[in-house]
């Protein structure tokens, strides 16, 4: 059973800071997903990652498959930036069947004025 | 496209009941995945289903039990309903299941009396 932790579990921080927030796992995957939830409940999915590096706006999120760990980084942060983020991680047999995503606890972020 | 739609988005039960929650994933999806929120152990995998079949099923009860259609609509049933039941119910869409891209909807928040 993969185990996923993020770190930190709350983080508040003023706009246009700089924001990393960690995610590691325990056992091989097929791909990583970083989520976003507003309060609410909705949930967006920001991206899907095997290797390297993507970039969505102010959003980057990289992956080191050989360090099982993964970072979602927001730039230039803002208010409504403001949501938890919540890593998941899941595993795709070659013979098409995949095991259910594992979730990390997520972390609450507060981008402040 | 319209995106995944989860009804209801709110109900209230009380114990010893049953629910049955409704997911319309994304059209042509044909994987639906179904998911339990709570503040205590966060997101957990239910089941997932594709082309009308169980695919991955999570560690829960067998109080819980889902059904998808040929349409790839999916109901998610839960009998004899207990106080730690009540949590947000959310279900995800993708093409082919696991670890793609997964859509997720609103989800419905269950309360349990």
């Amino acid at each position: 059973k993969n185990e996923v932790e993020q770190s930190p579990q709350n983080l508040t921080a003023q706009e246009g800071e700089f924001i990393t927030i960690n995610c590691s796992y325990s056992v091989g995957i097929s791909a990583l997903h970083w989520l976003q939830q507003h309060p609410g409940g909705g949930i967006v999915s920001l991206f899907m990652l095997s290797s390297g590096k993507k970039k969505h706006g102010r959003l980057i999120a990289t992956i080191n498959i050989q360090e099982k760990h993964s970072s979602l980084h927001i730039t230039a942060s803002h208010p409504r930036d403001s949501a938890v983020y919540i890593c998941a991680v899941g595993y795709v047999y070659s013979g098409g069947g995949a095991d259910g995503l594992t979730f990390g606890k997520g972390t609450h972020l507060i981008i402040q004025p | 496209k319209a995106g995944v739609t989860q009804t209801p988005r709110y109900l209230i039960k009380t114990r010893g009941q049953q629910v049955t929650l409704s997911c319309s994933p994304i059209s042509g999806h044909r994987s639906v995945s179904w998911y339990q929120q709570t503040p205590g152990q966060g997101l957990q995998f239910l089941f997932e289903y594709f082309s009308e079949t169980q695919r991955n099923k999570g560690n829960f009860p067998g109080r819980f039990s889902g059904r998808q259609f040929s349409n790839s609509r999916s109901e998610m049933n839960v009998s004899t309903l207990e106080l730690g039941d009540s949590a947000l119910y959310l279900c995800a869409s993708s093409l082919a299941g696991g670890a793609p891209p997964q859509h997720f909807g609103d989800g419905t928040r269950l309360s349990i009396l």
